[in-house]
């Protein structure tokens, strides 16, 4: 299965925009790269996904790089809410019964 | 609104118990999951069901087996739960083929 990397952390400033990195250079060509957040004391939560174009909806942008090896989402204003751990994975569009494995995912944190 | 209940938000057990963990989603979603979440390791896959009766191993499966009788529902089983299963327990379901995945809130299990 195909892995992503992330980093372990990231810092922000409430009302700026933060941008999170994802690695995943083994991507084949039919997986999709989704977001998912959580937040303190929950379960994770679906933000976004995409394959091979940018993506916009009502909590992020997702940027995907031309060679699909890396992906960035993007928060346009952060707020303190937006302090989660982000998992950044994998989802092949073939076998509809596919596992999804997720990793450590990025701790953001929002500064006041 | 789509919902993933898990029926217990905390247990604590004693080493050696048998211990079940429940979860009921009612979207009719074929397919289900089980994650475990411990700090530093993220999540963690350790069974899938693609529909009644079906499962499959994930990347921990040592130490649990799972029941799928009824759609909706999908129980984890620790057969003789030790100290090194204390953990939080996620489940979560999708839509075959579908992209996203919906969470329960979680099960945080300690094992005495």
């Amino acid at each position: 299965d195909a892995k992503t990397t992330q980093p372990n952390s990231m810092e922000s400033n409430e009302e700026e925009p933060v941008h999170l990195p994802c690695n995943h250079s083994t991507i084949s060509g039919t997986d999709y790269i989704h977001w998912y957040r959580q937040l303190p004391s929950q379960g994770p939560e679906y933000v976004i996904h995409g394959l091979t174009s940018n993506v916009n909806n009502r909590m992020a942008s997702l940027a995907i790089a031309e060679d699909r090896k890396s992906s960035t989402l993007i928060l346009h204003r952060a707020t303190l809410r937006d302090a989660a751990v982000y998992y950044c994975i994998l989802r092949p569009s073939t076998g509809a019964n596919s596992k999804l494995t997720f990793g450590k995912g990025i701790t953001l944190s929002v500064r006041p | 609104d789509v919902k993933v209940t898990q029926s217990s938000r905390y247990l604590v057990k004693r080493t050696g118990e048998k211990v079940f963990l429940e979860c009921v989603q009612d979207m009719d979603h074929e397919n289900m999951f089980w994650y475990r979440q411990d700090p530093g390791l993220g999540l963690r896959l350790i069974y899938f069901s693609y529909d009644v009766k079906m499962k499959e191993k994930g990347d921990i499966p040592e130490g649990y087996s799972v029941s799928r009788e009824k759609k909706e529902r999908f129980s984890l089983i620790l057969e003789s739960a030790s100290t090194n299963q204390t953990s939080m327990y996620l489940c979560a379901s999708r839509d075959r083929g579908a992209n996203v995945l919906t969470f329960g809130a979680g099960s945080r299990l300690t094992v005495l």
